[in-house]
């Protein structure tokens, strides 16, 4: 399977806690995105990465959030000091840069969270 | 400011009838990109077409088809002859070239129920 795999699919943690997901894009391409769904809502940017520079970050990421993408690659997202509020499905995507703009992005299944 | 509406929250159709999805957008961009995705019960976002603001001309692909009318800023999504497994949400989303990032803004999806 070529396409954006995240890891875990799926995540129950208590209030408080550290969480940490896994974003493997497609090969080779450059650009690298997280998203966050909610119920009823459609994703909404948190940030991106090309190749290994994060050029952009949401309002929405708040100081418990960070994100890195050390070699250009996978890319990582963790959430400290989890809390109720940041249950929510994490989408990771990726594009290649072929034009300025108008990439076609391409998501991954993500990563549930539940936060008890 | 880039947005995005689907003003259609659910909607149910009898499996063979055809269906419409509707989505308006507002971007102060002269070129812009737009998309249709669909995301079935797994979760996983799955890229279904994507249409630069030159090119207005309608497209089919099997039971599906697109209409992007500029004058009205709508691209809407029609389902013919509708299947059981069409059943998900859809989200209409939106790609500026200003910001020379790839990044979308999406809709808030409508659900679409098929009904056997």
């Amino acid at each position: 399977d070529t396409g954006v795999s995240q890891d875990p699919r799926h995540k129950i943690t208590k209030r408080g806690q550290n969480v940490t997901f896994r974003c493997d894009p497609i090969s080779e391409h450059n650009r690298l995105y997280w998203y966050r769904q909610t119920l009823g809502q459609g994703p909404e940017f948190l940030t991106y990465f090309q190749n290994e520079a994060q050029l952009e970050k949401s309002r929405l990421l708040s100081d418990r959030f960070s994100a890195e993408r050390p070699k250009g690659s996978f890319s990582t997202l963790e959430i400290q000091r989890t809390e109720q509020g940041d249950s929510a499905m994490y989408l990771c995507a990726s594009s290649l840069a072929r034009q300025i703009s108008g990439n076609t992005i391409y998501f991954g299944e993500g990563s549930w969270l539940t936060v008890v | 400011a880039q947005k995005v509406t689907q003003a259609q929250t659910e909607i149910s159709v009898v499996e063979k009838e055809d269906v419409t999805l509707d989505c308006v957008y507002e971007t102060r961009d002269t070129t812009y990109y737009l998309f249709w995705y669909k995301q079935p019960p797994s979760g996983e976002l799955v890229f279904l077409i994507r249409r630069n603001s030159f090119d207005e001309q309608n497209e089919i692909s099997g039971r599906y088809s697109w209409n992007f009318q500029k004058s009205t800023s709508s691209f809407n999504f029609t389902i013919t002859a509708s299947q059981v497994v069409d059943s998900a949400v859809y989200f209409c989303a939106l790609s500026e070239e200003m910001n020379r990032d790839d990044k979308i803004i999406f809709g808030k999806g409508t659900r679409l129920h098929i009904l056997p």
